[in-house]
């Protein structure tokens, strides 16, 4: 089974400042892990994603996201925060055991940018 | 940048009614997904789909539902008798590869609301 949990159900942050939404996950084999972004009324876009290789993946938007695999977590960043930012972000889990192909999403987050 | 899109934006339609949701994955994309999401509630995964059958389904995705690839370029999810609790944003989404690290790209999605 898999599962993600974002225990944060809002973070606010200054605009320029750095930002930080907290990401856990549990798979049972190797994870893949996603970042989607969601702006109000609109689809998911993707962000980011970690397969293997190097522990900080970059995406767009200026967005980044750590994998630590001891905590298990895939926590998203951006050195400096935009108004623009503001959305709904959601992490995303899938496991290569078991010929899972479902994403598991977590609950979301709500980021709020304060200019 | 090619991109999943969906059809309609919004429908209403009256509970027992049959519905049918529309989504044209990007062009050279072979596994095809249905998510949804219930307001204020995570994404969760209906059905994949590829080679013209169901590859996986989750729970949510019952007798009421069927996928239906009907030409070259659509693919389409029916919900045969409509319940108040189907109201939610329908989410299609595809993938080059069905590997766990392969990335599912989202349309804008369709929000339906069942009266």
């Amino acid at each position: 089974a898999q599962s993600v949990a974002q225990p944060e159900d809002q973070v606010n942050v200054a605009e320029g400042n750095p930002l930080t939404v907290k990401c856990t996950y549990s798979v049972s084999g190797n994870p893949y892990l996603f970042w989607y972004v969601q702006y109000p009324n609109r689809g998911l876009q993707f962000l980011l994603k970690y397969i293997t290789g190097d522990n900080l993946v970059k995406g767009s938007y200026g967005f980044e996201a750590e994998f630590n695999k001891s905590q298990t977590s895939f926590h998203l960043k951006k050195p400096s925060a935009l108004v623009s930012d503001s959305a709904l972000y959601f992490c995303a889990v899938r496991d290569n055991s078991g010929g899972y192909q479902k994403v598991t999403f977590g609950t979301g987050t709500k980021l709020q940018v304060i200019p | 940048e090619p991109e999943v899109t969906q059809t309609p934006s919004h429908q209403v339609t009256q509970m027992g009614q049959e519905v049918i949701l529309r989504c044209v994955p990007i062009s050279n994309h072979l596994y095809f997904y249905w998510y949804r999401q219930i307001l204020g509630q995570k994404v969760e995964f209906l059905v994949s789909f590829y080679n013209n059958e169901i590859s996986e389904k989750s729970e949510i995705f019952d007798d009421q539902f069927s996928v239906e690839r009907p030409d070259g370029s659509n693919f389409t999810l029916k919900i045969r008798s409509t319940k108040l609790e189907d109201s939610a944003m329908y989410f299609c989404a595809s993938s080059g590869g069905l590997g766990a690290q392969e990335t599912q790209y989202f349309g804008p999605g369709t929000r339906l609301l069942v009266l």
